[in-house]
């Protein structure tokens, strides 16, 4: 597609109930990046993605949360169990490998946990 | 670890004005790569303009220019002739460059531009 598309756009869920995230980069991007984006805070890193390389973790808060990446395009960034602290702007931005720093990003999914 | 500080949460200008961002980070590395991005109300981030850390020649695009301190680890951005499409929060970011492969950024809190007609 022309750019990255994520959906939904908005998610509103009950605290302890399991959500899916999805992300459609730009084809032919490699690396693909989740960020989390709370109330008044700047970005902060979750994981990511590079071709068939096992993925960066680092930054994943707890175990309550994971992603894949299937077939080196589509991402899933599952939360299970959520919990009210996890409402956010959940942003994925995609780029080639060569590319210092030219991410593009979608548009986020807005979280509510209620 | 890497940190970026916006000690400015809230800016605002006139429309036509020059307005001055700061950012300062903190590194132990000697090249890295610095940005900064626009996240309007559509919450989808866009580049803005990037330097190299290496380069002595501030970075410009059209309106937008930095003033890039090294040696005091600083990063501003100026914009000139406001325009109310400018009015966004606007992100100052760090890669390193060491880490060839994950080009993870770290960002700033951010600071939010108002454009005053």
């Amino acid at each position: 597609g022309a750019g990255v598309s994520q959906s939904p756009s908005n998610k509103v869920t009950e605290k302890g109930k399991d959500v899916e995230l999805r992300c459609d980069p730009i084809s032919g991007h490699t690396a693909l990046y989740w960020y989390r984006q709370s109330l008044g805070q700047g970005l902060e890193f979750l994981i990511y993605f590079q071709g068939n390389s096992a993925p960066d973790k680092s930054g994943l808060p707890s175990d309550r949360f994971s992603a894949e990446r299937t077939g080196g395009s589509v991402s899933t960034l599952t939360i299970q169990r959520t919990q009210q602290e996890d409402s956010a702007v959940y942003l994925c931005a995609s780029s080639l490998r060569s590319t210092a720093g030219g991410y593009t990003f979608g548009s986020g999914t807005r979280l509510t946990v209620v | 670890a890497q940190t970026v500080t916006q000690s400015q949460p809230e800016m605002s200008v006139q429309e036509a004005e020059t307005v001055t961002l700061s950012c300062t980070y903190d590194t132990s590395e000697s090249d890295y790569y610095l940005f900064w991005y626009k996240q309007p109300p559509s919450r989808q981030m866009i580049l803005v303009i990037r330097q190299e850390a290496y380069k002595q020649q501030n970075a410009t695009e059209n309106r937008f220019s930095v003033n890039f301190q090294k040696a005091a680890k600083s990063f501003s951005l100026k914009i000139s002739d406001s325009q109310l499409g400018d009015a966004a929060m606007y992100f100052c970011a760090y890669r390193s460059q060491s880490n060839f492969g994950n080009e993870k950024l770290t960002f700033g809190t951010g600071t939010r531009l108002t454009i005053i007609p």
